[in-house]
């Protein structure tokens, strides 16, 4: 079945541990990119990569890091997460990147205190 | 610099009672207008790519159309599964980057 699975599905941490959400799609997508989604504002880009080792900023970059070692891995970094963190995340995939409909994740839910 | 505008926020429908949902947006050299659908906790699910002005698409009870300036999604006899939040997309000018709309959170009634 094709799929982005997003790991873990929900996350408590507190402000500054570093941590690590993973994502992971089945379908050979070139195209990976990181979103969040919070209230009134809808999803704001993160981070994309067009490929292996090719990463650029999205909409919302500060706070994180990401990187694409695999094709079908693209992990997000919050080397020190903050309050303003919080929120709900989505990774997702497509083929040829900007032609071609994305394949979303279920979500990850972080909330740092 | 590019945008993308919903509305209405949100709609209450009874079942049955068809309308419309508006997407305006504003970007050099559109490579294609995305709407999904999304359900709560869920993560978006697509639905359709416009490309050019004066397309249509059409899928069970839901049919996206396109102008210069913005796309409709239109919704016939909706039912009550239908209920969920509509989001459109468009890749940005010169870039790979995507912007979202903040969405059309739907409610059909039974």
């Amino acid at each position: 079945e094709a799929q982005v699975t997003q790991n873990p599905r929900y996350l408590i941490t507190v402000t500054g541990k570093k941590l690590t959400v993973t994502c992971s799609q089945n379908m050979n997508h070139e195209y990976m990119s990181w979103y969040r989604q919070d209230p009134g504002l809808g999803l704001r880009q993160i981070y994309y990569s067009m490929n292996v080792e090719v990463t650029d900023k999205g909409d919302v970059p500060e706070g994180y890091k990401v990187s694409r070692k695999e094709k079908r891995n693209f992990p997000l970094i919050l080397e020190s997460p903050s309050p303003n963190q919080t929120s709900l995340y989505f990774c997702a995939s497509s083929s040829r990147g900007r032609d071609t409909e994305a394949f979303f994740g279920q979500g990850t839910r972080l909330t740092v205190v | 610099e590019d945008q993308v505008t919903q509305s209405p926020e949100a709609l209450r429908l009874q079942e049955g009672e068809s309308s419309s949902l508006n997407c305006s947006y504003t970007v050099s050299g559109l490579r294609g207008l995305f709407w999904y659908r999304q359900d709560p906790g869920k993560g978006p699910e697509f639905l359709f790519t416009l490309y050019s002005a004066g397309e249509e698409k059409e899928k069970e009870r839901l049919k996206a159309t396109l102008t210069k300036k913005e796309s409709f999604l239109h919704i016939t006899a909706p039912k009550p599964e239908d209920s969920a939040t509509y989001l459109c997309a468009v890749p940005t000018s010169g870039t790979y980057k995507y912007i979202f709309g903040t969405g059309t959170r739907l409610k059909v009634l039974a």
